[in-house]
This record gives structure tokens, C-alpha cells and sequence, in this order.
């Protein structure tokens, strides 16, 4: 099976811009997570989103959107980019939602390293 | 809510040494636990996962036992390679939050 890929895998834009990232999840899994990963603060988790359905969301201000379409490819987006937006982005699948103990497990992507300046 | 606390790193070994990661977990139900590795440029990897009190997870060498008494979910190597050289990244999810939790990561150096 293909594994969780994204696109494009690096960015620059300048502050002000908006940016658009795409993920393609594992084939069968449903759930899409997306992640923030930064030297100072780690990973952090942006959302999730479920058949369609934005389940979980972290603590990010509304800059940061996302979707889920019907085949589960997903998309995040970042409005009026910051340079503290610099980072780079995972993207992860699993079959089931968190509290599914048999198939939580979660499969990274690649990441997409945006770079604000 | 829940958290995850990981060593502070980097670690740094000679091949074929022991390597223990510590992480403890907070949590308010029974989540499940899991250890990913991530190497340079690259997303992060999962390495193995327990569900349950006692599980033990293992992959590639390594282990992880669930300890519940403890909070614990410590990962284990008996002999390490130079290939092992990683960040490892502890983390949670469900418990009684649908947030995923993780640490900040234990970066490992093995010198040949």
C-alpha cells in the first residue's frame, strides 16, 4: 500500500500570503490528523478530520482551516501567514478515531516544510 | 488534559549498547501509547504501540512495556546501531481526550 503522501514538500511565501497544503491519506483510512512541528514547541496538533467531518481541534487561531473531501484527501490551509507559521507540517491517517484501540494508530507523511519570510 | 514527558536528550551511545527512553504519561482514562521515530528530513515513523495495561509492543528490537501503576510506557533496545540514530517521539491517544498527545522527543546519537 502507498503511504500517507503530501504535496508539495517545500514552500516559501512572504508574510501576509496564504498558503494551501495537500494530504493523501493511506488508502481505506478515514481519518486525516494534521500537525504543527516546531523546534520550540514540538508537535502540536492543528485538527482532525473524519469522513468529511472535522472531529478534533487544537489550539490554533482560525488562520489555520482545513477540509476533507469524499475520497479522505484533506487540505489545510493558512491564511495571513506569520513568520512564527515557519514549520513544517505533518500529515497523519489511521483507520479509526482515537478511541478505536485497534486501529488508532497513526501514519505519518513525509511533511510539508513552509518557510515564512 | 493529558501530557506526555519524555527524557530530556540527546542521548548518546556506543554501538551495541543498552538504550532505555523514559515516558511517563498523564491521563485521565486508558489510552493507548505509542513510540514513532523520526529521522532527518523525514515525517515520523511508528515503531510499536500498546492498547492495554501490560501490553507489551515490539518492533525492530525494540520494546515498550505499558505500565499502568506507573504511568510508564519506557522504550528499550538491547544493542543499539549506528542506523538507530533518531529522534523518538512518546505519545498518547484516547484516554478521555481525542487530542493526540506528544512528547517533545529524545534525540539518540550512536557512535560506531
Amino acid at each position: 500500500k502507498a503511504g500517507v503522501t503530501q504535496t508539495p514538500r517545500y514552500l516559501i511565501k512572504t508574510r501576509g500570503q496564504q498558503v494551501t497544503l495537500s494530504c493523501s491519506p493511506i488508502s481505506g483510512h478515514r481519518s486525516v490528523s494534521w500537525y504543527q512541528q516546531t523546534p520550540g514547541q514540538g508537535l502540536q496538533f492543528l485538527f482532525e478530520y473524519f469522513s468529511e467531518t472535522q472531529r478534533n481541534k487544537g489550539n490554533f487561531p482560525g488562520r489555520f482551516s482545513g477540509r476533507q473531501f469524499s475520497n479522505s484527501r484533506s487540505e489545510m490551509n493558512v491564511s495571513t501567514l506569520e513568520l512564527g507559521d515557519s514549520a513544517l507540517y505533518l500529515c497523519a491517517s489511521s483507520l479509526g478515531l482515537a478511541g478505536d484501540r485497534v486501529y488508532n494508530e497513526q501514519f505519518f507523511g513525509p511533511g510539508t516544510r513552509l518557510t515564512v519570510l | 488534559g493529558n501530557s506526555v514527558t519524555q527524557m530530556e536528550g540527546p542521548v548518546t551511545l556506543s554501538e551495541e549498547a543498552f538504550l532505555t527512553i523514559n515516558c511517563t504519561y498523564t491521563a485521565t482514562g486508558y489510552p493507548s501509547l505509542f513510540w514513532y521515530v523520526q529521522y532527518p528530513g523525514e515525517g515520523l515513523q511508528l515503531l510499536l504501540k500498546a492498547t492495554k495495561a501490560d501490553d507489551k509492543g515490539s518492533n525492530k528490537g525494540f520494546e515498550a512495556t505499558y505500565r499502568k501503576e506507573t504511568t510508564s510506557f519506557h522504550l528499550e533496545k538491547g544493542s543499539v546501531q549506528v542506523s538507530d540514530s533518531a529522534v523518538y517521539f512518546c505519545a498518547l491517544r484516547g484516554g478521555g481526550s481525542y487530542i493526540p498527545t506528544f512528547g517533545r522527543g529524545t534525540s539518540l546519537i550512536v557512535h560506531p
